[in-house]
């Protein structure tokens, strides 16, 4: 089983609203991602988590703040978004990490902010 | 970094058709290439990938090549299906080093006409 699983799978928040994304896989996996990806366009890296440890912080601005409680979930917290944020947000896991290991992709959360 | 160049970024095929998608990458050293295909309202599903020491991989009607000299690998998809009518998007990874990290190709949408 590939599944990795994304609530909410629709988000419509205010600029001054907090909310949380959540992201699941049950598949052993120790790498998980954050990835943004605008309309007609190919998803771009946010933060990487590696053995539940964050390892890669793509110049993400600090109103977008991951969090990975266990080796199971991860969270991205919102706080104070812009109109720009508006995009569909991806989680992704793999098993190895390093680049060498297959990364399977949720159905993401599809964000309006307005 | 790397770069990933993708063509065409349209192709329209007729049911039965081959189609094939080309990708460049720009770092020698990316040893990690998947194929990914995006439904519309869906996250990228991975339908196949290559290695560095892997010339050709074949799965039932898709295959990918490499020509690691030239810097470029393809997607062929055979006796195509309406089914198979989405966003297609390569990817290379530096594998061993980046944690991970995809450099995507900006995509191809693919309509298959029955």
């Amino acid at each position: 089983d590939t599944e990795v699983t994304q609530t909410p799978k629709h988000l419509v928040m205010g600029m001054t609203n907090k909310k949380s994304l959540k992201c699941e896989q049950h598949m052993g996996h120790r790498a998980m991602y954050w990835y943004k990806q605008k309309a007609k366009k190919p998803p771009e890296l946010m933060f990487v988590y590696s053995y539940e440890k964050l390892s890669i912080n793509e110049s993400v601005p600090s109103r977008f703040s991951p969090e990975c409680p266990n080796s199971s979930l991860l969270n991205l917290h919102l706080h104070a978004l812009q109109p720009e944020d508006s995009a569909l947000y991806l989680c992704a896991s793999s098993h190895k990490t390093g680049g060498l290991g297959e990364q399977y992709f949720g159905p993401g959360t599809r964000l309006t902010v307005t | 970094g790397e770069n990933v160049e993708q063509h065409p970024s349209t192709l329209s095929v007729q049911e039965g058709d081959s189609a094939v998608i080309k990708c460049t990458y720009s770092d020698s050293a990316s040893n990690y290439f998947p194929w990914y295909k995006q439904e519309l309202g869906k996250g990228p599903q991975l339908i196949i990938d290559i290695r560095s020491n892997v010339g050709e991989k074949k799965d039932q009607r898709i295959a990918v090549t490499l020509n690691k000299t030239a810097k470029h690998f393809s997607l062929h998809i055979t006796e195509t299906q309406p089914e198979d009518s989405a966003v297609y998007f390569c990817a290379a990874s530096l594998g061993g080093t980046s944690y991970g990290k995809l450099t995507f190709g900006q995509g191809t949408i693919l309509t298959v006409h029955p």
